[in-house]
């Protein structure tokens, strides 16, 4: 099955610092990635759109400048959280599309003290 | 609005009983329905999907009805275990665009006792 590694899993960081997610698709190329968040006991929310080789899509209420989003490659995407503050602190999730199918990394808990 | 409405919040089951998962959609656009499985700390997994094009689905335990009419499907867990105790999600993938986001339901949290 296709795999999506995801990495940190977990990160702990100061106020004020940045910090990068990787999401890599293992055996396939995916053009299109997704970031989401994800607080405890809540459902998945779409940040963005990461699309290889152009900008990312940001949904609505979503600072584009604070999450940076990378899609460098087809099998890479990055996710930086900059200037990160103590409200930053949730559970981001990405993932690859191949074709109809949706497959996720496992996720990066970032703790902002 | 397009959203995906999924109940119950939480399910408690006796092992080798039946857990049902509903949810609802809006959206009759919406052009595909999987099912994910998340444990604590770890990404959702998918475990199974359908089309509307077709009213059921079986692989191995899970079971998807699909009522197109009604605008509602479900996720039927046979035999129950404590291994499935998990967060189960519904889900809706967007019609048209190039990204086909998958629209997501609420979550339903599951427990198996032994």
């Amino acid at each position: 099955g296709a795999v999506v590694s995801q990495h940190p899993s977990r990160v702990i960081c100061k106020s004020g610092t940045s910090v990068k997610i990787e999401c890599r698709s293992l055996d396939f190329q995916a053009t299109t990635m997704f970031w989401y968040r994800q607080f405890p006991k809540q459902s998945l929310m779409l940040m963005a759109t990461s699309n290889e080789g152009s900008k990312a899509t940001y949904e609505q209420g979503v600072e584009k400048d604070k999450f940076l989003i990378n899609h460098a490659s087809l099998t890479l995407s990055t996710l930086t959280v900059t200037s990160a503050h103590p409200e930053d602190s949730s559970f981001y999730i990405c993932s690859a599309r191949l074709g109809e199918k949706l497959f996720f990394g496992s996720g990066t808990q970032l703790s902002v003290l | 609005q397009q959203q995906v409405k999924q109940s119950p919040q939480s399910l408690i089951v006796q092992k080798g009983g039946i857990s049902i998962i509903n949810c609802a959609y809006e959206n009759t656009a919406f052009d595909y329905f999987p099912w994910y499985q998340q444990f604590p700390g770890k990404g959702p997994a998918l475990l199974i999907a359908i089309r509307p094009d077709v009213s059921e689905k079986k692989e191995g335990r899970f079971t998807i009805s699909f009522n197109k009419s009604a605008k509602q499907f479900s996720l039927h867990i046979m035999d129950s275990q404590p291994g499935d105790s998990a967060t189960y999600f519904c889900a809706a993938r967007q019609p048209s665009g190039s990204a086909r986001q998958l629209t997501f339901g609420s979550g339903t949290q599951l427990t198996v006792l032994p």
